[in-house]
C-alpha cells in the first residue's frame, strides 16, 4: 500500500528566501510522483511532476526525488506570500489508480 | 484552457436524503476520479472510473456511493442516504491516459456537501 509522510508544520519561511518541503514514500514501486498545491478551501493545483532521478526545474520550482532514498522534495526560491498554501505530494500509480495524499506541509510565507 | 467544472459549488442536505454531485471532465481525458476531504483532513480517493465502469475503489466507496457517466460529458457521484459524517468537500478529477506525465489528475473546484 502506498504511503506517504510529511511534515504537517506549520513551515514558516521569510519573504525571498527559500522554502523546502519534504515527502517520503512507502512503496519502492513508486516511479513517479506529483507535487500538488491546495489554497485553504480550494482544490488541489498541479505545481510538478517528477519521474526521473535528480532535479527538475520549473521556474521558481524545483523538484528532487532519490528514489534510493525513497525521498522527494520541492524546493521554492523567492518565496512570494502567495505561495502560502498547504503543499501535497502524491506517487503516480497511473491509469485507473488513485492518488493517495499525505497531510500535506502548510506552508506561510512571512512578509 | 480546459477545467474540470462541478455543480453545485455548495449543497445542503438533510441526513438521510439522497444527493447527486455532478462532475464535467475535461473533454478528451478518458479516465475519472472522486475524492472527498473532510474538513482539516487529508484528501482521500474515493472511486476511479474508465471506459463506463469502476476501475478501483476505496474502503470509502461502499454500498451508499455510486457513480455514473449518464452522458458523454457528466460524470456524477451520487449518495443515496447521507449521513452527518459525509459533510465534506468533494473533488471530482480527470486525467488524459495512464503514461507518465499524461496521468496528470486534474481537479475540479470542489463540491462542499454539508449534512444537517
Amino acid at each position: 500500500q502506498k504511503e506517504v509522510e510529511q511534515n504537517s508544520g506549520p513551515l514558516s519561511v521569510p519573504e525571498g528566501a527559500i522554502a523546502s518541503l519534504n515527502c517520503t514514500y512507502s512503496d519502492r514501486g513508486s516511479q513517479s510522483f506529483f507535487w500538488y498545491r491546495q489554497y485553504s478551501g480550494k482544490s488541489p493545483e498541479l505545481i510538478m511532476f517528477i519521474y526521473s532521478n535528480g532535479d527538475k526545474e520549473d521556474g521558481r520550482f524545483t523538484a528532487q526525488l532519490n528514489k534510493a532514498s525513497q525521498y522527494v522534495s520541492l524546493l521554492i526560491r523567492d518565496s512570494q506570500p502567495s505561495d502560502s498554501a498547504t503543499y501535497l505530494c502524491a506517487p503516480s500509480g497511473g491509469g485507473a489508480d488513485g492518488l493517495t495524499f499525505g497531510k500535506g506541509t502548510h506552508l506561510i510565507i512571512q512578509p | 484552457e480546459p477545467e474540470v467544472t462541478q455543480t453545485p459549488s455548495h449543497q445542503v442536505t438533510q441526513m438521510g436524503q439522497e444527493v447527486i454531485l455532478r462532475c464535467v471532465p475535461i473533454s478528451n481525458h478518458l479516465y475519472f476520479y472522486w475524492y472527498r476531504q473532510i474538513l482539516g483532513q487529508k484528501v482521500e480517493f474515493l472511486v476511479s472510473f474508465y471506459n463506463n465502469e469502476i476501475s478501483e475503489k476505496s474502503e470509502i466507496f461502499d454500498d451508499q456511493f455510486s457513480v455514473e457517466r449518464p452522458d458523454g460529458s457528466n460524470f456524477t457521484l451520487k449518495i443515496r442516504s447521507t449521513k452527518l459524517e459525509d459533510s465534506a468537500m468533494y473533488f471530482c478529477a480527470s486525467s488524459e491516459w495512464g503514461l507518465g506525465s499524461t496521468d496528470t489528475q486534474y481537479f475540479g473546484p470542489g463540491t462542499r456537501l454539508t449534512v444537517l
